[in-house]
């Protein structure tokens, strides 16, 4: 059965401390890897597609990579506005492509 | 380009009545999905077309949910009877297909009383 784990679940920083959060996935044929950032209220915003192992992509101060098994998205001297619920989903081969998403890890950047 | 518009934004309703969301996807999307989502976890799809057409909808409570989308445009999601447990937030989202990504639109909080 496919599986996309996030971790943590909460995660709690100061303003400029750097961290990293955890996508891992358990899914037959990935067709891309997705990170959509949540604000209280909102829909799901895109933030960034992986197709392949090794490949990396950055926008401000977020950067997303994926392996094999897992992807990361690191936080470089976060801002409390980038306080929000980050998402990952992964869509798998098929005729459907299902997108399937994690249960999220709630970032709160203190000032 | 706009986004993908959903109404309404807020619904309450007593448990065995009857509710419909409407979706308008990001013109030209061939993929729509409805996902449900509560609070404190992730979405879940329900069901998702391709064109005009159902691809996936594994998930839907069949009994109780209903979905169409018409001339491959706009959805429609229904629930009838609504129970307590269908109180989440319902959101759509369109992608122009294949493996691309998607985009949802604000979602619609049900609360079922």
């Amino acid at each position: 059965e496919d599986q996309v784990t996030q971790s943590p679940e909460a995660l709690r920083l100061q303003e400029g401390e750097s961290s990293s959060l955890n996508c891992s996935y358990t899914v037959s044929g990935l067709r891309g890897l997705f990170w959509y950032r949540q604000d209280p209220g909102k829909g799901p915003e895109f933030l960034f597609t992986l197709y392949s192992a090794g490949e990396e992509k950055e926008k401000e101060r977020l950067k997303a990579t994926l392996t094999k098994k897992e992807s990361f998205l690191h936080i470089t001297a976060p801002k409390p506005e980038d306080s929000a619920t980050y998402l990952c989903a992964v869509r798998k081969s098929g005729s459907a492509r299902q997108l399937t998403f994690g249960s999220g890890t709630q970032l709160t950047v203190l000032p | 380009e706009a986004g993908v518009a959903q109404s309404p934004r807020y619904k309450i309703i007593e448990k065995r009545q009857s509710v419909a969301f409407w979706c308008n996807p990001i013109s030209g999307h061939a993929t729509l999905y409805w996902y449900q989502q509560i609070l404190g976890q992730g979405p879940k799809l329900l069901i998702q077309f391709q064109n005009n057409g159902v691809v996936d909808d594994s998930q839907l409570p069949k009994d109780r949910f209903s979905a169409e989308r018409l001339k491959g445009v706009d959805s429609t999601l229904k629930i009838q009877p609504a129970k307590l447990e269908d109180s989440a937030v319902y959101l759509c989202a369109s992608s122009e297909g294949g493996i691309a990504e998607a985009f949802f639109g604000q979602g619609t909080r049900l609360t079922v009383v």
